[in-house]
């Protein structure tokens, strides 16, 4: 099976610019996570999808952090206004149930730096 | 709140040695808790669960981890250590409905 497909790979912007990224989850994967790692750390919770909606964005900076998942498939992230902390890899995990239990499958992150 | 920690930023060891990278856990109720491995430029790959049951599960490549309550302890452990097993090694712990929390990884360097 096809992996979950993340876009761009690279992505560089100065401080105060706004960004997105692309989330193609598994195909008949109901669950989409977002993940957000700082160099030297482990992935921290951004954001958790089931189909359409939003289950969990406790963890999601909403001042400039938004993201959609507007047909139960593709996710888009976006960050607006970006702040030089922001600089990380993104990861897109899915899931075919949204259980804790559940292994997650992340794709290959888009790499934000911003400077 | 959840949290993991893996004491060892760095674990060196010769190919064919065994292996140990260390995990412990804080969460309220029942853990679940996983290892993952990140190659170079590459997403998370899983490579073993503990939900219940058997404390010694086996995962990929040769892989297995120890499950132990009292100590609140996941360690990963192989027999015989490859080159190839040289990555970046991530603990994770979730329970109930909360997301997973990872730790800060391991890096393992397996030396010929």
């Amino acid at each position: 099976e096809a992996g979950v497909a993340q876009s761009p790979r690279y992505k560089i912007i100065e401080k105060r610019q706004s960004v997105a990224f692309w989330c193609n989850p598994i195909s008949g994967h109901a669950t989409l996570y977002w993940y957000q790692q700082i160099l030297g750390q482990g992935p921290k919770f951004l954001i958790k999808f089931q189909n359409n909606g939003v289950v969990d964005d406790s963890q999601l900076p909403k001042d400039r952090f938004s993201a959609e998942r507007l047909k139960g498939v593709d996710s888009t992230l976006k960050i607006q206004p970006a702040k030089l902390e922001d600089s990380a890899v993104y990861l897109c995990a899915s899931t075919s149930v949204g259980q804790p239990n559940s292994p997650l499958h992340f794709g290959n992150g888009t790499r934000l730096t911003v400077t | 709140a959840q949290s993991v920690a893996q004491p060892e930023d760095q674990v060196n060891v010769a190919e064919g040695n065994p292996l140990t990278v260390k995990c412990t856990y804080s969460v309220s109720g029942n853990p679940y808790l996983f290892w993952y491995v990140q190659y170079p430029n590459r997403g998370l790959q899983f490579l073993l669960k503990y939900i219940t049951g058997d404390n010694l599960v086996k995962g990929s490549y040769g892989f297995e981890a120890e499950f132990n309550k009292s100590q609140t302890s996941f360690h990963l452990k192989k027999p015989s250590a490859l080159v190839s097993d040289s990555a970046l090694y991530f603990c994770a712990v979730a329970s109930g409905n909360t997301p997973l929390v990872f730790g800060k990884g391991t890096r393992l360097s397996v030396i010929a």
